[in-house]
């Protein structure tokens, strides 16, 4: 069975500043898809970001990034620029190739402050 | 136009009773899920459903019980309520491109407060 594990229950950062996220993940599989969804206090899960396993290259949206690193097993997220709407809790989630189903981390909660 | 929709958004109900969460997703996906979050705020797998069919039930006690109509559509129904059941419940969808199930997307969520 696949674990994800979220090593940072909170966190904090000023606005306009960076501040990245950490994640690792266990599992046996070679084929896998890795994702970031943000939940502000709207309870809405909303998709940050999505990694192909197979690809070398770090996907990048807007003022996210992700560093994988495959052999380390290690997803983690950076936000540059953080605006104060970017407060929320922010998990990271695993998909195997079949994808029936996300196995979740525990959560980290970001406070981006003024 | 919302993708996945969940109702209702919020449901207050006494232990013992029954109830049930509706979900249905207009994105044309063949794959629904259910996930619960509890109040730590981890999320967990509970069923997943393929064109109507069950692929994944996860320890969830038969109380609960998943209803897909149709593609569209996936319902929880909850039977007998207990304290513990009290939760966000998530409805996601998602869809099979090229041998691959691509990334799932989430209703709203439905908070569940069992007195």
């Amino acid at each position: 069975a696949q674990t994800v594990t979220q090593s940072q229950p909170e966190m904090s950062v000023q606005e306009a500043e960076t501040v990245t996220l950490s994640c690792t993940y266990d599992t046996s599989e070679n084929n896998y898809y890795l994702f970031w969804y943000k939940q502000p206090p709207s309870r809405q899960m909303i998709l940050v970001i999505r990694q192909e396993a197979y690809k070398q290259q770090n996907a990048t949206e807007n003022r996210f990034s992700v560093n994988f690193q495959k052999a380390a097993k290690s997803f983690s997220l950076k936000i540059s620029d953080s605006q104060l709407g970017d407060t929320a809790m922010y998990f990271c989630a695993f998909n195997n190739n079949a994808g029936n189903m996300l196995t979740f981390g525990g959560g980290t909660r970001l406070m981006v402050k003024p | 136009d919302t993708a996945v929709s969940q109702t209702p958004k919020y449901l207050v109900t006494q232990m013992g009773n029954d109830k049930s969460i509706k979900c249905e997703q207009n994105l044309g996906h063949d794959t629904m899920y259910w996930y619960k979050q509890d109040s730590k705020k981890f999320l967990k797998i509970m069923f997943s459903y393929n064109n109507k069919e069950l692929i994944i039930n996860e320890t969830v006690p038969n109380r609960f019980s998943p209803k897909s109509p149709d593609k569209a559509h996936l319902n929880l129904h909850i039977n007998s309520l207990e304290l513990g059941d009290s939760a966000v419940y998530f409805c996601a969808s998602s869809q099979v491109l090229g041998g691959v199930r691509e990334t799932q997307y989430f209703g709203p969520g439905t908070r569940l407060l069992v007195l």
